[in-house]
């Protein structure tokens, strides 16, 4: 039982160019979100979905895309990587939200340059 | 959008002793959970306390909650270098949208041995 796998664990990317970060998990839960973790603020929420063709902005959506095409699949992708992107990107999972545990991937260290 | 706040940002204490951090957030919830963050690694979910409990234990981990303070606190008893590590509180809107997670900005808590 794998969990949250998150692919990969670190990029580095030029100003401009465009990537997906994947996220997949094998316990068929409903909800996925994608977090960015930066020095002194805490996780942030990117984009999330409640389920397969659903997917939502967080509080931090601009320059990002997601979709939802399958239940173990929720990848994210930059449209043009920004120097103001380089964060740690972490992918969660839950049964429900909120009121169940949410399982975390080990992160994806992107550097924009 | 809401947000809980660790406190202290920072803490070391002695291997033994008993490490307690606090949680404020500023609306309504339905849960509170605490998480924890190794150095370099993903979020692991320690416990959930829903909105009608006061107090919640697991093994070395007590937590308790007080809504009209809107405050939680995470105590660990006879502290362990291996607790070294970043602890997040985390909180869901009690208005019923599936909004995520918000995270606080986290406690460091570090064990000397």
């Amino acid at each position: 039982n794998a969990g949250v796998t998150q692919t990969p664990k670190f990029q580095v990317l030029k100003t401009g160019q465009s990537m997906t970060l994947q996220c997949a998990q094998d316990m068929n839960h409903e909800y996925m979100s994608w977090y960015r973790q930066d020095p002194g603020m805490g996780l942030r929420l990117i984009h999330y979905s409640v389920g397969a063709g659903i997917t939502d902005q967080g509080e931090v959506p601009n320059g990002y895309n997601v979709s939802r095409s399958t239940t173990e699949d929720f990848p994210l992708r930059l449209l043009s990587a920004a120097p103001s992107q380089t964060s740690v990107y972490f992918c969660a999972s839950s049964l429900s939200w909120g009121n169940t545990e949410a399982f975390f991937g080990q992160g994806t260290r992107l550097t924009v340059v | 959008s809401q947000q809980g706040e660790e406190d202290p940002q920072a803490l070391s204490i002695q291997e033994g002793e008993n490490a307690t951090m606090n949680c404020s957030y500023k609306t309504s919830i339905n849960n509170l959970q605490w998480y924890r963050q190794n150095s370099g690694r993903g979020l692991v979910h320690l416990i959930l306390i829903r909105s009608n409990e006061r107090e919640k234990h697991s093994g070395r981990l007590r937590v308790t909650l007080d809504t009209s303070k809107k405050s939680s606190s995470l105590l660990i008893t006879a502290s362990r270098a291996a607790d070294t590590a970043s602890y997040f509180c985390a909180t869901d809107g009690s208005g019923g949208g599936a909004d995520g997670l918000t995270f606080g900005k986290g406690t460091h808590l570090i064990i000397q041995p």
